[in-house]
């Protein structure tokens, strides 16, 4: 159980368009989504937290016009990479937890963004 | 503020043991995870102690001292498969479920 899927796993994209991420819970409902950035060989940043039907909440430093969350349903989030840099391009990861487990949150397969 | 840290890299060869340490610093302590993660792969969940002692799952076993704020994970019966990054990750304070993650320890195991 417990499966947390991302779409899509790669993407290539030039200078200055948007892309999306979809992050999927697929067997539970996810009270709360997270969103995290990783550089090669880094630990992983969280970006932000969304939990259904409300706004996200942004970490410090991270711009929120830039790097759109949406939390439509309690399955489904999507983060969108506004006007993208090639200093945007990391490894962008979605967990989700379904707060049984307060410490244990289950991670989607994560999106390479490479920005050209 | 919160902080973890834990060595970057650990070498060992298969079938061995190896100790990865973990020391925090944090206000409110909520239990120690640990993660692992393969190259170009998700973290996948490894255990979580909230109280002091060792849990073990299999070849892995997880160790919590609340009185230091250090815990470790300890792997043994090293295999191949076993080579990716280990971290450690404790509960942001008044954060609820949002985890603040080490630096990450690069295990590479050996023939």
């Amino acid at each position: 159980g417990a499966v947390v899927s991302q779409h899509p796993s790669w993407v290539i994209c030039k200078s200055g368009t948007s892309v999306k991420i979809e992050c999927r819970s697929l067997d539970f409902q996810a009270t709360t989504m997270f969103w995290y950035r990783q550089f090669p060989k880094q630990s992983l940043m969280l970006m932000a937290t969304s939990n259904e039907g409300s706004k996200a909440t942004y970490e410090q430093g991270v711009e929120k016009d830039k790097f759109l969350i949406n939390h439509a349903s309690l399955t489904l989030s999507t983060l969108t990479v506004t006007s993208a840099h090639p200093e945007d391009s990391s490894f962008y990861i979605c967990s989700a937890s379904a707060g049984i487990s307060y410490n244990e949150q289950f991670f989607g397969p994560g999106t390479r963004l490479t920005v050209l | 503020g919160q902080s973890l840290e834990q060595p970057s890299e650990v070498t060992a060869v298969e079938g061995a043991i190896v100790q990865i340490n973990c020391t925090y610093q944090t206000s409110g302590f909520y239990g120690l995870s640990w993660y692992q993660q393969h190259d170009g792969g998700a973290p996948t969940f490894l255990s979580y102690n909230a109280l002091d002692g060792l849990e073990e799952t299999g070849r892995f076993s997880s160790f919590l001292s609340r009185s230091d704020s250090y815990g470790y994970l300890l792997l043994q019966e090293l295999q191949m498969k076993d080579s990716a990054s280990y971290f450690c990750a404790v509960p942001r304070s008044g954060g609820y479920n949002k985890l603040i993650f080490g630096a990450g320890t690069r295990l590479a195991v050996h023939p």
